[in-house]
């Protein structure tokens, strides 16, 4: 059990789009969930805490604005970078996790993103 | 800066062999968590150990945490090719509700 489903796994769009990245959690319910941004050969950085029903909780130098989170149900986190440029290209990845102090994070498999 | 930090860096085995890397953090901790990353992938969880715990098995691996020291080690034995991937550390801090902080990670290559 604990699948977490990221769609899409790669997107290739101009400059100026809006991109829309979901992130579910197939068998759980899961009342946090976390996005990340991984560079090249580098560690994941978290981006934001997004909390079901409530306003996502963004790291320090994260843009929230830029990157919108929306976590409307139990199953569905979803992160859109608005108005995306080159320098938002990247690797973005969620993870979920179940209630419970000592429970691991269950990973989607990452997106892909390269603006052109 | 980044709360867990690991080495090596990079770690090159022949398989059959294993494969030792370790994890160092700087603050208390409610638990240390080791992910494995395949290139392009999202991350796979490997091992949970809680502040209170000193060493924990999973299979192959093993890991052990020593919170005087502020460090972990990951022990994956009899190491096979596809075990070639990124390893990171993660803990978790007290209080913080299950956010990670990840370490840079060590890259492993199992050589066939």
């Amino acid at each position: 059990g604990a699948v977490v489903s990221q769609h899409p796994s790669r997107v290739i769009c101009k400059s100026g789009t809006s991109v829309k990245i979901e992130c579910r959690s197939l068998d759980f319910q899961a009342t946090t969930m976390f996005w990340y941004r991984q560079f090249p050969k580098q560690s994941l950085m978290l981006m934001a805490t997004s909390n079901e029903g409530s306003k996502a909780t963004y790291e320090q130098g994260v843009e929230k604005d830029k990157f919108l989170i929306n976590h409307a149900s139990l199953t569905l986190s979803t992160l859109t970078v608005t108005s995306a440029h080159p320098e938002d290209s990247s690797f973005y990845i969620c993870s979920a996790c179940k209630t419970g102090q000592h429970t691991p994070q269950h990973f989607g498999d990452g997106t892909r993103l390269s603006i052109l | 800066s980044q709360q867990g930090e690991e080495d090596p860096q990079a770690l090159s085995i022949q398989e059959g062999e294993n494969a030792t890397m370790n994890c160092s953090y700087k603050t208390s901790i409610n638990n240390l968590q080791w992910y494995r990353q395949n290139s392009g992938r999202g991350l796979v969880h490997l091992i949970l150990i809680r502040s209170n715990e000193r060493e924990k098995h999973s299979g192959r691996l093993r890991v052990t945490l020593d919170t005087s020291k502020k460090s972990s080690s990951l022990l994956i034995t009899a190491s096979r090719a596809a075990d070639t991937a990124s390893y990171f550390c993660a803990t978790s801090l007290t209080g913080a509700n299950s956010k990670l902080t990840f370490g840079k990670g060590i890259t492993l290559s199992v050589r066939p």
